[in-house]
């Protein structure tokens, strides 16, 4: 595809359920992303990958969330148990190689918990 | 910590009008910035970067370490930028942004 692709789109899940959020990043992109953005704020890191091994899941706020990218491509973020300060904007974004390329974003999963 | 700092919400211009977005961050290092923009229902996209030295769309931003800033300037507005800007932070040899909380830019008719 064109850019990295993230689906889906909008999720609505009850307090309690477990969710998955799915990436596809740019074809031969090495590094992954993740990132969690509140309403009217920034995005916030969560996780990294290069390829696929998570080198850094340093800002994943509980053991609830987790991630992997198994064949270093695709990569899914799950929340476990989700609950109300869940809701944000998750995005996703790859880049060709480790450091000092550009990032480019997926328009990302808008995840509400009710 | 590393840290960025946007301290406008809103700034709304005329067209036609000078345009600065503030950006400042804390960093002891030597710091990458970036600009990403948000146009209404699209995703971030990168803007520019410092290091580029380059004018995109007649925005330009220039890194300034005495006062650890990089403003995002455009001496004339246009309609067609209304949109949600983040100044972002990379340190030396990392790969994460660290990003501001965004300013919205509208640009009035």
């Amino acid at each position: 595809g064109a850019g990295v692709s993230q689906s889906p789109r909008y999720k609505v899940a009850k307090r309690g359920q477990d969710v998955a959020l799915r990436c596809d990043p740019i074809s031969g992109h090495v590094s992954l992303f993740w990132y969690q953005q509140a309403l009217g704020q920034g995005p916030e890191f969560l996780t990294y990958f290069q390829n696929e091994a998570q080198l850094d899941k340093s800002g994943l706020p509980s053991d609830r969330f987790f991630a992997e990218r198994p064949e270093g491509s695709v990569s899914t973020l799950k929340i476990q148990r989700t609950q109300q300060e869940d809701s944000a904007v998750y995005l996703c974004a790859s880049s060709v190689t480790t450091v000092n390329t550009e990032a480019f974003f997926g328009q990302g999963t808008r995840l509400t918990v009710v | 910590a590393q840290r960025v700092t946007q301290p406008e919400k809103l700034l709304s211009v005329f067209k036609g009008a000078p345009v600065e977005l503030k950006c400042n961050y804390s960093y002891s290092g030597s710091p990458e910035l970036f600009w990403y923009v948000q146009y209404s229902r699209q995703r971030l996209q990168l803007l520019l970067r410092h290091i580029s030295r380059e004018s995109i769309k007649g925005f330009t931003a220039d890194l300034n370490k005495g006062e650890t800033s990089f403003h995002l300037k455009k001496p004339f507005a246009q309609e067609e930028d209304s949109a949600m800007y983040y100044c972002a932070l990379r340190t030396s040899g990392t790969y994460k942004y660290i990003f501001g909380t965004g300013t919205r830019l509208k640009v009035l008719a």
